[in-house]
């Protein structure tokens, strides 16, 4: 069946700091994979997408993301995170249907 | 890319009753869907709205409950009937399109019910 895992709930990083919100997908073909942002009370927004060619994506607002077909990941990653990078963050998977949401990563962002 | 028009954006509606959202894209497409989010939750889906036929519903959600309509290639409408407290959520439409490179799906802005 084909499932999205997100295996952090809740992640509180420093300003200025690293970060990497995980993302584990399980599908029976090669997957279309993307990351939404939705800030409180805000629609979805895109920050990328993989389809194919280089596994390394850029995004956008610094986010960029990495497919690894052999862990079946598509982690997201920013350099330095910012005050309004707080949010909650949904991974997802799909090939020309609809999408399957993983259940989200809330991210904090501590002074 | 695809633009999406919901309506409401936000409705407070006693329980027992039923509320329609509608949804309009500014292009045609085959394919409708539409998404439930729960408080604190993910989107679940419920449906896919295809134009000259019935929706099919995903697992848990039926016609009954929440009934959907696709007269044409840019319009579909969910009605939330006999509404409950635990149908509190946002509801969103979404669509396949073309964005950059490759498929992309597009969303609305949601319809945010509270049922009292």
């Amino acid at each position: 069946a084909q499932s999205v895992t997100q295996p952090d709930i809740h992640i509180t990083v420093s300003e200025g700091a690293s970060l990497e919100l995980r993302c584990n997908y399980s599908y029976g073909a090669t997957p279309y994979l993307f990351w939404y942002v939705q800030s409180p009370g805000q629609g979805l927004q895109l920050l990328l997408k993989y389809f194919s060619g280089d596994t390394l994506v850029q995004g956008i607002k610094g986010f960029e993301a990495e497919f690894k077909r052999s862990q079946s990941s598509f982690n997201l990653r920013k350099p330095s995170v910012h005050w309004s990078d707080a949010a909650e963050y949904f991974c997802a998977v799909g090939a020309g249907t609809a999408l399957i949401f993983g259940k989200g990563t809330t991210l904090s962002v501590s002074s | 890319s695809a633009v999406i028009s919901q309506k409401p954006s936000r409705d407070i509606c006693q329980r027992g009753t039923s509320l329609t959202i509608q949804c309009q894209v500014d292009s045609q497409v085959t394919m409708m869907f539409w998404y439930r989010q729960q408080p604190g939750q993910s989107l679940t889906l419920i449906a896919t709205a295809n134009q000259g036929s019935e929706a099919t519903y995903e697992s848990g959600f039926v016609i009954d409950k929440f009934p959907i309509s696709r007269p044409n290639l840019t319009f579909s409408t969910l009605t939330v009937s006999n509404m409950s407290p635990e149908d509190s959520s946002i509801y969103l439409c979404s669509v396949l399109g073309t964005g950059g490179a490759g498929i992309e799906a597009f969303f609305g802005q949601g319809t945010r019910l509270t049922v009292v």
